[in-house]
């Protein structure tokens, strides 16, 4: 059973340019969350799709976008980007149906992107 | 809002030595309560999980169990081991119209052992 799945797992871009980032999910899952770790601390949520729909979003701004496909895998975008972007961005996939309190999200190994 | 606070790192300790890593929590509703592991260069493995009051989640040797009274949830490890050396995150998640589940994590705690 193949777990969460990423790619690509590194990533070098420079300032102004736009990156996406895949994932797919656990078996079974169909509910991707994305999150975004800066080094040394810990991952800020930027948003969840079910149903390809992004169905919550955390404190990040338009140029983080994403999309959710009928499969249940998912891209993140991100425009416009800056040094501060550099980040390891997680992957975190659950099953909603049926879930509930308790349901455990399932991480992917991460893309790691650098800004230069 | 919701919000999670744990011990800052590193924590350093020789084999076989008893490991705790204190985490503390706030939140408006009745959240679950995970510990993930992060090893180098990795992404997240939960560790444990407990999804209301008094429960206690075990793994691997690992434990901790969730105070509603005192709003922690403290990981603690009887014997330690080198492969133990990985960076540990507590984190919280709700449930509801608004939340969705989502992860909230504290800044993460190292803790390196030593032969």
């Amino acid at each position: 059973d193949a777990g969460v799945t990423q790619s690509p797992t590194h990533l070098i871009k420079t300032r102004g340019q736009q990156v996406t980032l895949r994932c797919s999910p656990k078996s079974g899952h169909d509910t991707v969350s994305w999150y975004q770790q800066a080094l040394g601390q810990g991952p800020q949520f930027i948003f969840q799709y079910y149903e390809e729909e992004e169905r919550q979003r955390g404190n990040f701004p338009d140029r983080f976008s994403g999309h959710q496909f009928p499969n249940y895998s998912s891209e993140l975008n991100v425009n416009a980007l800056l040094l501060g972007d550099s980040a390891l961005y997680l992957c975190a996939s659950t099953r909603t149906s049926g879930g509930g309190p308790g349901g455990t999200q399932y991480f992917g190994p991460g893309t790691r992107l650098l800004v230069l | 809002g919701n919000s999670v606070t744990q011990m800052e790192g590193p924590v350093t300790l020789s084999e076989e030595a008893f490991l705790t890593i204190n985490c503390t929590y706030t939140a408006t509703g009745y959240p679950s309560l995970f510990w993930y592991v992060q090893y180098p260069g990795e992404g997240l493995q939960l560790l444990l999980k407990a999804t209301k009051a008094d429960d206690k989640g075990s793994n691997k040797g690992f434990e901790a169990t969730y105070r509603k009274e005192t709003t922690s949830f403290h990981l603690e490890k009887g014997s330690v081991q080198v492969s133990d050396s990985a960076v540990y995150f507590c984190a919280l998640s709700d449930w509801g119209r608004f939340s969705w589940g989502k992860l909230q994590f504290g800044a993460g705690t190292q803790v390196v052992v030593t032969p």
